[in-house]
């Protein structure tokens, strides 16, 4: 069984798609994350979500909107997607509502996005 | 601006011998610290952490050394064995105004264990 899974695993597309990636996870924890990996290997966090509510938005393109539809669930949806978008974006769940601390994250494995 | 550095991208190491990853902070209200290790086409797993009280962690073959006033931390792998060849990722919160701040991630380094 597959605690946090993503999809697609790969994703490629032209510059001024639309595009989402969907998150979800079984281990009913009550916070789930995004997290951008870029070029540089920088694994950083984009969005948290507290059942369903959003308690953390870096500093990302309004461009990028996540959507919790259950706790379960969260999505990421990309408009108007742009060459340095190309990244590998991970989901995460953690039970508590803190992003650090000793609050273990759980990992997806990832969505490769290629942006042409 | 780099919170969290891991300066070497690359180890390679002996099967059997001591594995010896380091990370660097700059930020000093950091009061937790994590590694994570990851295989390519996975996700980050957590492996091991240490809140800021303390100054050593052990769980089986993995220790995690923290040195507050160097701002520095490292992760101890003995013996090192084959399935250990993997990424691992150095990370680190602390409290900020007042409440709990986001995982700061290393850019990784990337352990070779050789047979």
């Amino acid at each position: 069984d597959t605690a946090v899974s993503q999809t697609p695993k790969y994703l490629v597309t032209q510059m001024g798609n639309d595009k989402s990636i969907k998150c979800e996870q079984n281990l009913g924890h009550d916070t789930m994350y995004w997290y951008k990996q870029d070029s540089k290997k920088f694994l950083k966090i984009m969005f948290s979500y507290n059942n369903k509510e959003l308690i953390i938005n870096e500093t990302v393109p309004n461009r990028f909107s996540p959507k919790s539809p259950d706790k379960a669930h969260l999505n990421l949806h990309i408009n108007s997607l742009e060459l340095g978008d190309s990244a590998v974006y991970f989901c995460a769940s953690s039970q508590g509502g803190m992003a650090g601390g000793d609050n273990e994250q759980f990992f997806g494995p990832g969505t490769r996005l290629t942006v042409l | 601006d780099q919170q969290v550095k891991q300066n070497s991208p690359s180890l390679s190491v002996q099967e059997g011998r001591i594995s010896i990853l380091n990370c660097d902070y700059t930020n000093s209200m950091f009061d937790y610290f994590l590694w994570y290790k990851k295989y390519p086409a996975e996700g980050p797993t957590f492996l091991i952490s240490i809140s800021s009280i303390k100054d050593k962690n052990e769980d089986g073959r993995f220790t995690v050394f923290l040195n507050k006033s160097a701002k520095h931390l490292s992760l101890h792998i003995v013996p090192s064995q084959p399935g250990d060849s993997a990424v691992y990722f150095c990370a680190a919160s602390g409290y900020f105004g007042g409440s709990q701040g986001n995982l700061i991630f290393g850019k990784g380094t990337k352990l070779s264990v050789k047979p």
